[in-house]
């Protein structure tokens, strides 16, 4: 019973390299997400997919894309990375874009920017 | 945009008295409400969740919470805390149904 699962847990990277943080989950849902926690703030949305081959921008996108590469699968990339995107990143599935509907989370990538 | 207020950054409390967790949130229309909870470098783990049924809500280890519409309010309460349920819980409403948005959260202490 995987649910949803993340990859890397953790990654440092260099101001201006890239990188992709990898989602897939195993509940046939069909709305995925990702957030970004930072202290005192939450939960922040950076990016939701609806269902398969729709994306949409969330409260905080700048800086980011993603990719709905599949039923299961929903990757955030990172094209040049920043300090200000040091943060703990969160995938989540639900089962619908509807009232009810309930998200899963994925255990987190916390990723350090320096 | 919808919002989630919580009200208490931190609380603390002795193990074996009450908790109480406090969350309102913005009013256009009811919301499905939730509440999560994570434990230190953890993902978080669905407690508890409101969908218009019934006001008071049962959820996980001994937790519930109440709906009150006109008060706009979602608390979550135990009567009894226990040294595992420190940790760190977020109100979340629905947006439109499209996506969530989570309150800031509140660190729960308990004191031996």
């Amino acid at each position: 019973n995987a649910g949803v699962t993340q990859t890397p847990k953790f990654q440092v990277l260099k101001t201006g390299q890239s990188m992709t943080l990898q989602c897939a989950q195993d509940m046939n849902h069909n709305s995925m997400y990702w957030y970004r926690q930072d202290p005192g703030m939450g939960l922040r949305l950076i990016y939701y997919s609806a269902s398969e081959g729709t994306t949409d921008k969330g409260e905080v996108p700048n800086g980011y894309n993603v990719s709905r590469l599949n039923k299961r699968e929903f990757s955030l990339r990172l094209e040049s990375a920043a300090p200000s995107q040091t943060s703990v990143y969160f995938c989540a599935s639900g089962t619908g874009t509807h009232s009810g509907n309930t998200i899963y989370f994925g255990e987190g990538s916390w990723l350090t920017v320096v | 945009a919808q919002s989630v207020t919580q009200l208490d950054s931190h609380v603390s409390v002795s193990e074996g008295t009450p908790v109480l967790l406090r969350c309102n949130y913005s009013s256009s229309y009811s919301p499905s409400l939730f509440w999560y909870v994570q434990h230190p470098n953890k993902g978080l783990q669905l407690l508890l969740k409101y969908t218009s049924a019934a006001t008071l809500v049962k959820g996980i280890n001994g937790f519930e919470a109440e709906f009150k519409k006109s008060e706009t309010s979602f608390h979550l309460t135990k009567p009894s805390a226990h040294m595992s349920d420190a940790a760190e819980y977020f109100c979340v409403r629905d947006n439109y149904g499209q996506n969530f948005v989570f309150g800031p959260g509140t660190r729960l202490s308990v004191l031996p």
